[in-house]
């Protein structure tokens, strides 16, 4: 398994642009969210799904927008970028079986810069 | 607002020695809490998880304790290593939607 897979790994926009930040998991991972880590800061939950067609908004969702399609995929849209949006952004994804450890797995993340 | 928080100083301690990470909760009672280590330039890793009727947790050198009296969670690493080095995060969750609440991290150095 590849895991949780994220493109670009880096980026730069210039203010005003949209891009779409990939995220595909092969787990089969119903659960599936989007943060961004700012420097010397904690992660920021900005949107989650928990399946396919359902996605709601997390502590930080303005100026974003997700899309779940499919199990795999969950991409994150940025649009109109602003320097604000400057930051790491991490894909994760968790099993829904309560069973489990609710563990997340993160990909490997997406270096955004906006000048 | 809901909050967890890390000591954002970082900690320095000698090899061979215990390490103890701090990370407190306030304005809301998560159900679990897990500790997530991540190196510079990847994405965090899971380490161990928590539930609130649990009061420890052991993982070979890991030990994750949750008080909530104190609302606190402790992480210990003993015996530590310089491979140890990496920042710690926690994050609380609740419900059943998985999400999660994480504090900034704390940055471990272990010198040799």
């Amino acid at each position: 398994n590849a895991g949780v897979t994220q493109t670009p790994k880096f980026r730069i926009l210039k203010i005003g642009q949209s891009m779409t930040l990939q995220c595909t998991q092969d787990m089969n991972h119903n659960y599936m969210y989007w943060y961004r880590q700012d420097p010397g800061m904690g992660l920021k939950l900005i949107y989650y799904s928990v399946g396919a067609g359902i996605t709601d908004k997390g502590e930080v969702p303005n100026g974003y927008n997700v899309s779940r399609s499919t199990t795999e995929d969950f991409p994150l849209r940025l649009e109109l970028a602003a320097p604000s949006q400057t930051s790491v952004y991490f894909c994760a994804s968790s099993p829904s079986d309560r069973a489990s450890t609710d563990t997340q797995y993160f990909g490997p993340g997406t270096r955004l810069t906006v000048l | 607002s809901q909050k967890i928080e890390q000591n954002s100083e970082a900690l320095n301690i000698q090899e061979g020695k215990t390490a103890t990470l701090t990370c407190n909760y306030t304005n809301y009672s998560p159900a679990y809490l897990q500790w997530y280590r991540q190196d510079p330039g990847r994405g965090p890793v899971f380490l161990l998880l928590i539930r609130e009727n649990e009061k420890e947790k052991r993982k070979e050198r890991l030990k994750v304790t949750f008080d909530t009296t104190l609302k606190q969670s402790l992480f210990h690493i003993t015996a530590s290593q310089p491979a140890d080095s990496a920042t710690y995060l926690c994050g609380g969750g609740s419900g059943n939607t998985g999400k999660l609440i994480f504090g900034q991290g704390t940055t471990l150095q272990v010198k040799p």
